[in-house]
């Protein structure tokens, strides 16, 4: 059974700073790999999606990779803003289905 | 924002009534989902459905169950609601397939008293 996990559950950075958000999961057989954004009360908004036969992808300030060997993948924030504040959500995708394995989520707090 | 809509966005109600939500898709994807977010849990799948009329059980499905009549609308029913289905729903939808991205709704709180 795949299981996801984040940690740390919590971050709080100074603005400027670049950061990194760790996402772990058991079963290296996944189909893709998101990540998404949640502001407090608010849905869930898509960042980033990597396919299993990708390594990275970009998107403005955001790079996340994955490495299915190791069962990891990072979320990369540069220069962080007051705006990144959020929970951020990585999601491992099983089978062509669509279906996603949630992590709890890191909460970021970034101060300015 | 994808085009999903989910109604009532909250409700408040008693222990033992049956509840509908409701999730409309203007996007025409394939797949739709319905999801429970709780502390300490995260989100996790209820059930879905891969076209009109063909769903499946997720992880925690006892308690709930669907229908979709149409591409573009998946309802979930409490058939008698809980205190322990007391959560935050949402709805998803996808294209399927590898390459393709989860949109969220909004998301529904519902209350059971």
């Amino acid at each position: 059974k795949q299981e996801v996990t984040q940690i740390p559950a919590a971050l709080s950075v100074p603005e400027g700073e670049n950061l990194v958000l760790n996402c772990s999961f058991t079963d290296s057989a996944i189909y893709n790999l998101q990540w998404f954004r949640q502001d407090p009360g608010k849905g869930l908004t898509s960042l980033l999606l990597i396919q299993s036969s990708q390594r990275e992808q970009t998107s403005g300030r955001l790079n996340a990779s994955l490495d299915k060997s190791s069962g990891r993948s990072t979320l990369y924030i540069a220069a962080s803003q007051p705006g990144d504040s959020a929970t951020y959500l990585c999601a491992a995708g099983s089978g062509n289905t669509g279906k996603l394995i949630f992590g709890q989520g890191t909460t970021l707090q970034v101060k300015p | 924002d994808a085009g999903i809509t989910q109604s009532p966005r909250h409700k408040v109600t008693e222990t033992g009534t049956p509840v509908t939500l409701r999730c409309h898709q203007t996007e025409n994807h394939r797949y739709m989902y319905w999801y429970r977010q709780d502390p300490g849990h995260g989100l996790r799948l209820i059930h879905y459905s891969y076209g009109v009329k063909d769903t499946d059980k997720g992880e925690v499905s006892d308690g709930y169950s669907v229908s979709r009549s149409k591409t573009e609308d998946f309802l979930l029913t409490l058939e008698s609601a809980t205190s322990s289905q007391t959560s935050v729903y949402f709805c998803a939808i996808s294209l399927g397939g590898q390459g393709t991205e989860a949109f969220f709704g909004q998301g529904t709180r519902l209350t059971v008293v």
